[in-house]
């Protein structure tokens, strides 16, 4: 079994629509949770940190069960700037390595 | 603030030849990390920097990658020599020293093609 799973998608949704993408990890002592970003052939880049509280930015919205030992990402309103692959990223914490998930691909249809 | 930048952007290489990747993190993090994704699979974990000594090389795939990062700032991964299953594209990160929150940010990698 794989530390961190996704759906690979692709995930082809309209403008506008709300999506949503899960991921569960396998290691229960994990402590910090991530959501990147990936445009292709870039660097991936910190979308947001997630907090057993949840959190959101603007249109995006993170969620971790730590009790299901998965996180979530929501995406309202969907834009076509927001075609991408979002990669779940989790870490024991500290300055340890952050283990990847495969990342799920979002594209987003005028 | 510049970022995490890595070179080359891509080096195409023949089976048994020696080839070296550069990363310059972010100045002033003192952490920096190589990670790896091969074809089709999730980007892996390499090894770790905290300045110049390694912290964790638990991800070294074998004895042909060597790491260096002589006095604390840009670092080198040598694969030598270079073997097919080595293609993929190489990842360089850094954080700074902050315990509260370890956020990693990614160069755009070393896009590396083994014939």
């Amino acid at each position: 079994r794989k530390e961190v799973e996704q759906d690979p998608g692709p995930f082809n949704v309209p403008e506008g629509a709300t999506v949503a993408f899960n991921c569960t990890y396998s290691n229960s002592a994990s402590q910090s949770f991530f959501w990147y970003r990936q445009d292709c052939r870039k660097e991936p880049k910190l979308l947001m940190s997630v907090y057993s509280s949840g959190n959101e930015d603007g249109r995006f919205t993170a969620q971790l069960n730590r009790a299901s030992q998965y996180i979530s990402l929501l995406i309202r309103d969907s834009k076509l700037s927001d075609s991408a692959t979002y990669l779940c990223v989790v870490s024991p914490g500290g300055y340890q390595k952050v283990t990847f998930g495969t990342g799920t691909k979002l594209q987003v249809i005028p | 603030e510049a970022g995490v930048t890595q070179f080359p952007s891509h080096s195409v290489i023949e089976k048994g030849q020696t080839v070296t990747l550069r990363c310059d993190p972010i100045s002033g993090h003192d952490n920096l990390y190589w990670y790896r994704r091969v074809m089709g699979k999730e980007i892996k974990f390499l090894l770790h920097f905290v300045k110049e000594s390694k912290q964790d090389e638990s991800g070294m795939p074998n004895n042909r990658f060597l790491a260096e990062r002589t006095g604390g700032t840009y670092s080198t991964l040598k694969v030598q020599p270079a073997e097919l299953e080595d293609s993929g594209v190489y990842f360089c990160a850094s954080s700074k020293y902050d315990r509260a929150k370890n956020i990693q940010y990614f160069g755009a990698g070393t896009r590396l093609s083994v014939l």
